[in-house]
């Protein structure tokens, strides 16, 4: 079993809906949690991080954390076309910079005009 | 956001010979740096730590001396791929820490390695 689940899609949607991604782990140790957003053949770009439980929002974007339940996730609002890539969770136990990253496989998204 | 760049973008080449990628974070300094190997369809497997002026830190199973990290300064870190092979094909991408955010990383834009 990976230590990080997530869905390999392809999650297709039209545009101007909701995109809803998640990620389950099994470290509990896990205290950072990270989304990034990889267009094919490009770098990963950071879209949110967040640290322990709760939620956060950053314009159409809202990550939110269970610990409890081991549960991440990402919303995106009102999709765009441009939103098409792969979204990647990525967690850490002690903080994301000097240490190692856990990532998830990987959703494919596609919004559609 | 901080600047990860990566050279070369896309490398082409023979069987048996060694390739050179670099990673330089270009407004900031990085102690440390990782590299991560991505093979298509599929997520980001770290292969090691690179440490600046210390030794790199592999991940298990990864071949230290057939992947070679070079931290040279505060800026640049190399991978060497020696005596590349076709299974040695791949997307290899390092990150750097971000300077002032000290619990997330930043990506260069990946190096695309094909071995015929």
């Amino acid at each position: 079993q990976k230590e990080v689940e997530q869905d390999p899609g392809p999650l297709s949607v039209p545009e101007g809906a909701i995109v809803s991604l998640n990620c389950t782990y099994s470290n509990s140790a896990f205290q950072y949690f990270m989304w990034y957003r990889q267009y094919s053949r490009k770098g990963p770009e950071l879209l949110m991080y967040t640290y322990s439980s709760g939620n956060k929002e950053d314009g159409r974007f809202t990550a939110q954390v269970d610990k409890s339940s081991k549960y991440i996730s990402l919303f995106i609002r009102d999709s765009q076309p441009s939103d098409s890539a792969t979204y990647l969770c990525a967690m850490s136990p002690w903080g994301a910079a000097g240490n190692k990253l856990t990532f998830g496989g990987g959703t494919r998204v596609l919004v559609k005009p | 956001g901080a600047v990860v760049s990566q050279h070369p973008s896309r490398v082409i080449c023979k069987s048996g010979t060694s390739v050179k990628i670099e990673c330089r974070s270009l407004d900031f300094q990085a102690t440390t740096m990782f590299w991560y190997r991505q093979f298509p369809k599929q997520s980001l497997m770290l292969m090691a730590t690179s440490n600046e002026g210390s030794k790199a830190t592999y991940e298990q199973g990864v071949e230290k001396d057939k992947f070679l990290i070079n931290h040279a300064s505060l800026t640049l870190s190399t991978l060497t791929v020696t005596s590349a092979h076709p299974e040695d094909s791949s997307f290899y991408i390092c990150s750097a820490p971000a300077p002032g955010l000290q619990e997330t990383q930043y990506f260069g834009p990946g190096t695309r390695l094909l071995v015929l």
